[in-house]
């Protein structure tokens, strides 16, 4: 099992471009979850997405769409990237009943 | 306000001795509180997970503390090794609207 995979690993945009950010896992999971990790802060709260079809806002999802096509998968969008948006994105993924998250390598997002 | 800390300056410890991480929270009630790990450029690793009604858990040189008086989890690791050396993060999933609430972490360091 590849567990959770992220791509891209690295992007650099400019203010105002577009990007896809791809989730894939392989372990079944019901729930997905996209986070942005930066310095000194938590990790905060994007999207997520119980199950296939369905997604719901998390504490920071201005800026961001997202969508759960399919099971396997959950991706994030930037439909016009700003400076703050400068980040690490991890995505996550829980298996029914459980409680243990389980990360992606991480997406490095430089926006200029 | 609601807050999780965790202590931003690293914790330098000798290889051999028992390193003590401090998770402190405000303003919640919670479900429980999970620790991971974190080695740069990857994503977070899933270490221990303490209910709310349990005080103590252990997993091989790890054990975690939980003291809800206090709202406070401490995270040993015994006999620490260099490879121990990594940041940790605490997560607390609050009981009034189940959401996972993660500290900034701190970054470990195991001297030789």
């Amino acid at each position: 099992n590849a567990g959770v995979t992220q791509t891209p690993k690295f992007r650099v945009l400019k203010t105002g471009q577009s990007m896809t950010l791809l989730c894939a896992q392989d372990m079944n999971h019901e729930y997905m979850y996209w986070y942005r990790q930066d310095p000194g802060m938590g990790l905060r709260l994007i999207h997520y997405s119980v199950g296939e079809g369905t997604t719901a806002k998390g504490e920071v999802p201005d800026g961001y769409n997202v969508s759960r096509l399919k099971k396997q998968n959950f991706l994030l969008g930037l439909e016009s990237a700003a400076p703050s948006q400068t980040s690490v994105y991890f995505c996550a993924s829980v298996g029914p009943g459980a409680d243990t998250q389980y990360f992606g390598p991480g997406t490095r997002l430089t926006v200029l | 306000s609601q807050k999780i800390e965790q202590n931003s300056e690293a914790l330098n410890i000798q290889e051999g001795k028992t390193a003590t991480l401090t998770c402190n929270y405000t303003n919640y009630s919670p479900a429980y509180l999970q620790w991971y790990r974190q080695d740069p450029g990857r994503g977070p690793v899933f270490l221990l997970l303490i209910r709310e009604n349990e005080k103590e858990k252990r997993k091989e040189r790890l054990k975690v503390t939980f003291d809800t008086t206090l709202k406070q989890s401490l995270f040993h690791i015994t006999a620490s090794q260099p490879a121990d050396s990594a940041t940790y993060l605490c997560a607390l999933l609050s009981a009034s609207n189940y959401q996972l609430i993660w500290g900034a972490g701190t970054k470990l360091i195991i001297k030789p």
